[in-house]
C-alpha cells in the first residue's frame, strides 16, 4: 500500500481566489487521480493525473478552473482557481495499484476547502 | 453520471447485528471495489472483487457480485461501533488508467 498526505488539510478562502492542494505520495507512482466530493455526496473524478503528460479530465472540469501539476512520480497539485461558494467540498488525490493484478486505489485524507 | 446507485442511503443498526448495502451499476465492468470513508475523511479501500468472481471475503466482510444483474452486495458480520462510516461502491470499467465511479453510499451507523 502506499502513503500519502495532503497539504492543507483544509482552508477558508475567498471567493474570487486559487487555492493550490498538495499531494505527496511515499513511493513511486504512475498514476495519480484527482476527486471531488461534495457536501453529503459520493465522489467525482476531476481528472487523472500521469508523470510526464498534461492531465485528461473529465467531462464537466476543465483545466483552466482545476490546473493540475505532476513535476515526478511522488507528487501532485490540483489548483482550483477563481473560486466561488459552490467550489466549497473535500478534494481528494489517489493513487493506482501498482501492478495491473492490483487495481485498488490509496486515498490521501484530504482537504476540506470552504469558499466565503 | 453516476455508475453506481446504492441502497440503503442510510442504516442503522445495533452491535451485533449484520449490514447489508447494495450496488447496482450500469455497464460491463473489470471489477467492483467497495471502500469505506470515516466522518469525511480518506477513503480506505476494503475489498475488491472481479467480474469473474462471484464472492469474496475478507474477515468480517462478505461481497457478491452479480453481473448478470449488474449488481453488488457488501455484508458486515457482528457489527462493532466502529464500523460506522460511509460505504461506497466503486466500479472499474477496465478502460485506460483504472478510473473509479463511485456509487452515492451508504451512511451506516451501528450504535452500542
Amino acid at each position: 500500500s502506499a502513503v500519502i498526505s495532503q497539504k492543507p488539510s483544509r482552508d477558508i478562502c475567498q471567493r474570487g481566489t486559487s487555492l493550490t492542494i498538495q499531494c505527496q505520495v511515499d513511493s513511486q507512482v504512475t498514476m495519480m487521480f484527482w476527486y471531488r466530493q461534495q457536501p453529503g455526496q459520493s465522489l467525482t473524478l476531476i481528472a487523472t493525473a500521469n508523470q510526464g503528460s498534461e492531465a485528461t479530465y473529465e467531462s464537466g472540469f476543465v483545466i483552466d478552473k482545476f490546473p493540475i501539476s505532476r513535476p515526478n512520480l511522488t507528487f501532485s497539485t490540483l489548483t482550483v482557481s477563481n473560486m466561488s461558494p459552490e467550489d466549497s467540498s473535500i478534494y481528494l488525490c489517489s493513487v493506482g495499484g501498482g501492478t495491473r493484478s492490483s487495481y485498488e486505489q490509496y486515498f490521501g485524507p484530504g482537504t476540506r476547502l470552504t469558499v466565503t | 453520471s453516476q455508475q453506481g446507485e446504492e441502497d440503503p442511503q442510510a442504516l442503522s443498526i445495533q452491535e451485533g447485528e449484520n449490514a447489508t448495502m447494495n450496488c447496482s451499476y450500469k455497464t460491463s465492468i473489470n471489477n467492483l471495489q467497495w471502500y469505506r470513508q470515516n466522518s469525511g475523511r480518506g477513503l480506505v479501500h476494503l475489498i475488491l472483487i472481479r467480474s469473474n468472481e462471484r464472492e469474496k471475503h475478507s474477515g468480517r466482510l462478505r461481497v457478491t457480485l452479480d453481473t448478470s444483474k449488474k449488481s453488488s452486495s457488501l455484508l458486515i458480520t457482528a457489527s462493532r461501533a466502529a464500523d460506522t462510516a460511509s460505504y461506497f461502491c466503486a466500479t472499474d470499467l477496465g478502460t485506460s488508467g483504472s478510473r473509479l465511479t463511485f456509487g452515492e453510499g451508504t451512511q451506516l451507523t451501528v450504535n452500542p
